[in-house]
């Protein structure tokens, strides 16, 4: 199944700044997905990455806040805008565990464990 | 996306089997059950998932009501290293998103 690298690991950053979360497949995969887990909470899905699309955003999920690049087959980045207290999550990836992702589910990255401060 | 119902934790003594049910009452003819767990500080991990009949691999079994309104998914030897968060998620076969529900929290005790 698909293996997922995803940077950070972990940051502390200030509030009102930018991070960027990247995310690297070692396959190419039609969809990337990007959920945030709060703390002590489960995971909610942010919005569903295609290649040469935007981004399909949840309720409750803007672009301007959590804009998503997806320049090809095997990468994507989600970048937390503007960041206050309350965007201190973990924020993971996740993408199809074979092309037959239909019936075999996903993979899930490790996840980057985001404070602001 | 069919809600489902998990209790919030359950324990489990090592080298037993541990049972955590799901109730699934509103899921739909080409849904499947898919279970994942979350042990803490890493992502979800898929275990095993079902559309009718009973499943088994080398991690769990899945068994399925014959209604299919609820589902059961089973650590048949659980181990200190199975504490962890389990999640039952229904999911349509044309659906593309997997929606978290609560879970339920087992820990696993010597």
């Amino acid at each position: 199944s698909a293996v997922i690298s995803q940077k950070p690991s972990r940051d502390i950053c200030q509030r009102g700044t930018s991070l960027t979360i990247q995310c690297q497949v070692d396959s190419q995969v039609t969809m990337m997905f990007w959920y945030r887990q709060q703390p002590g909470q489960s995971l909610t899905l942010i919005a569903t990455a295609n290649q040469g699309s935007e981004a399909t955003y949840e309720s409750g999920f803007v672009i301007d806040k959590f804009p998503i690049s997806r320049p090809n087959l095997t990468f994507s980045t989600l970048t937390v805008s503007n960041m206050s207290p309350e965007d201190s999550s973990i924020y993971l990836c996740s993408v199809e565990r074979s092309p037959a992702a239909e019936v075999f589910g996903y993979t899930f990255g490790s996840g980057t464990r985001l404070t602001v401060v | 996306d069919a809600k489902t119902t998990q209790p919030p934790s359950m324990d489990c003594a090592e080298g037993r089997a541990a049972n955590l049910p799901c109730n699934h009452s509103t899921i739909s003819g080409n849904e499947y059950v898919y279970w994942y767990r979350q042990i803490h500080s890493q992502g979800p991990q898929y275990i095993i998932h079902g559309l009718k009949n009973n499943e088994t691999n080398e991690m769990a079994s899945l068994i399925i009501t014959e209604d299919r309104k609820s589902s059961t998914l089973i650590l048949p030897h659980a181990t200190l290293r199975d504490t962890a968060v389990y999640y039952c998620i229904v999911r349509g076969r044309n659906t593309d998103k997997l929606i978290f529900g609560t879970g339920t929290r087992l820990q696993v005790f010597p």
